[in-house]
């Protein structure tokens, strides 16, 4: 079956760790994006990928650091400067790069509690 | 004020209600809709997709846009227990966009049997 799979699925670090959670999809999608996820909040973008090896900021990247080396693959970091970084977070990817009506398929979310 | 506004609820309705789900928005360049909608704990997923104005049926779901008002439903007829989720409005489109999908706060319903 393709889709997206994140892991692991709950996270639990101390504050002052950096953490990299993992995202990964078998749909030959070109476009793979990070969103967080808050109570009240809807989904807030972090991080956007159209191609391999280039990604651009969305609204939220303070705090936070991502790489593109494979098509399939899409790591987000929650680095220490990350100043509120306990949430639901949401990997997603898309068929057409440049996206323009391209519904998201999202993988199941990783919950980070940082304490 | 937010590009994409929805009622977050909660919304309670009994088994067999019909329930509508609304959305506003203020750009009036978006043209491409959708709900998704988010069981607890688990990831969003595509309910409906619209292009542009018009209403679109899928079993007992519909989805309606009204371009000129800026406002976009879903409605569920015969809701069932198995309805209760988080539903979340979505849309794109314009210049200015890149294609980045704008998401509402989400609206959660309760079915109950």
């Amino acid at each position: 079956d393709g889709g997206i799979t994140q892991s692991p699925k709950y996270l639990f670090r101390k504050e002052g760790q950096n953490v990299t959670l993992s995202c990964e999809q078998n749909l030959n999608h070109d476009a793979m994006y990070w969103y967080r996820q808050d109570p009240g909040q809807g989904l807030r973008l972090i991080y956007y990928s159209q191609i391999v090896n280039d990604f651009q900021k969305g609204d939220i990247a303070e705090g936070y650091s991502v790489s593109r080396e494979k098509k399939e693959s899409f790591p987000l970091t929650v680095t220490s400067a990350q100043k509120n970084p306990t949430a639901f977070y949401l990997c997603a990817s898309s068929m057409r790069t440049g996206g323009v009506g391209s519904p998201l398929h999202f993988g199941n979310g990783t919950r980070l509690t940082v304490t | 004020q937010k590009e994409v506004e929805q009622d977050p609820g909660p919304l309670s309705v009994p088994e067999g209600a019909i329930v509508s789900l609304n959305c506003t928005y203020s750009n009036s360049a978006f043209q491409y809709f959708m709900w998704y909608r988010q069981y607890s704990r688990k990831g969003p997923e595509l309910l409906m997709y619209t292009y542009s104005s018009g209403n679109k049926e899928d079993g007992r779901f519909t989805a309606q846009v009204d371009k000129s008002s800026k406002y976009i439903s879903l409605f569920i007829r015969d809701s069932q227990p198995s309805d209760s989720a988080t539903y979340l409005c979505a849309m794109s489109g314009g210049s200015s966009n890149t294609g980045k999908l704008i998401f509402g706060q989400g609206t959660t319903l309760q079915v109950k049997p």
